[in-house]
């Protein structure tokens, strides 16, 4: 079975400017999350979506957005970037229920430098 | 709200030594516990879990075992190898499905 892949890998930007994520869940998956990993930091929780709506949002502001397609891959958006926004961004997929729900399948991240 | 507070690393071993990586827990209801482990490089890969109180998680020699009363999940190893050396995250399972809590990791070093 294939994992979870995310693109790019690494991109620079500059401040002002958007970006989008890509990211493809582990086949079988239906349900995808998006963490913010700061440099020395823990990952700290996004979004996820499920069945192609947003399921739970952690404390970012409007500006980050995202997509969920009926293949299940998803978009992580991030408009008007700040130099803050520089992280490593993961992208994880599960089964969504209670059982699997928080058995998360990471990506290896698209590292994201604003400048 | 939930948090988890990780033991703050570095922490560095010389091969065969004992490990343990603390990990406290703050939460309402009974959340899930988990270990996770990131490679320079890698995202994160799932090292062990547990689901409720005094469940003990294991896999690839680490233990892990789900302490309610001390609200506690504190990471141990017998004897370490160099191969070990990686970045250890606690994690709790928060009330939103998918969603995890996760401490600042510790970044562990194995010397031979």
């Amino acid at each position: 079975e294939t994992g979870v892949t995310q693109s790019p890998t690494h991109l620079i930007k500059t401040r002002g400017q958007q970006v989008t994520l890509r990211c493809s869940s582990q086949s079988g998956h239906n349900t995808v999350s998006w963490y913010q990993q700061a440099l020395g930091q823990g990952p700290q929780f996004i979004f996820q979506y499920y069945r192609e709506e947003e399921n739970g949002r952690g404390n970012f502001p409007p500006r980050f957005s995202g997509l969920q397609f009926p293949n299940y891959s998803s978009e992580l958006n991030v408009n008007a970037l700040e130099l803050d926004d520089s992280a490593l961004y993961l992208c994880a997929s599960s089964l969504g229920g209670d059982s699997g729900a928080n058995v998360l399948t990471f990506g290896a991240g698209s590292r994201l430098t604003v400048l | 709200g939930d948090s988890v507070t990780q033991m703050e690393g570095p922490v560095t071993l010389s091969e065969e030594a004992f490990l343990t990586i603390n990990c406290t827990y703050t939460a309402t209801g009974y959340p899930s516990l988990f270990w996770y482990v990131q490679y320079p490089g890698e995202g994160l890969q799932l090292l062990l879990k547990a689901t409720k109180a005094d469940d003990k998680g294991s896999n690839k020699g680490f233990e892990a075992t789900y302490r309610k009363e001390t609200t506690s999940f504190h990471l141990e190893k017998g004897s370490v190898q160099v191969s070990d050396s990686a970045v250890y995250f606690c994690a709790l399972g928060g009330s939103t499905l998918g969603r995890l809590y996760f401490g600042r990791g510790t970044q562990l070093t194995v010397w031979p």
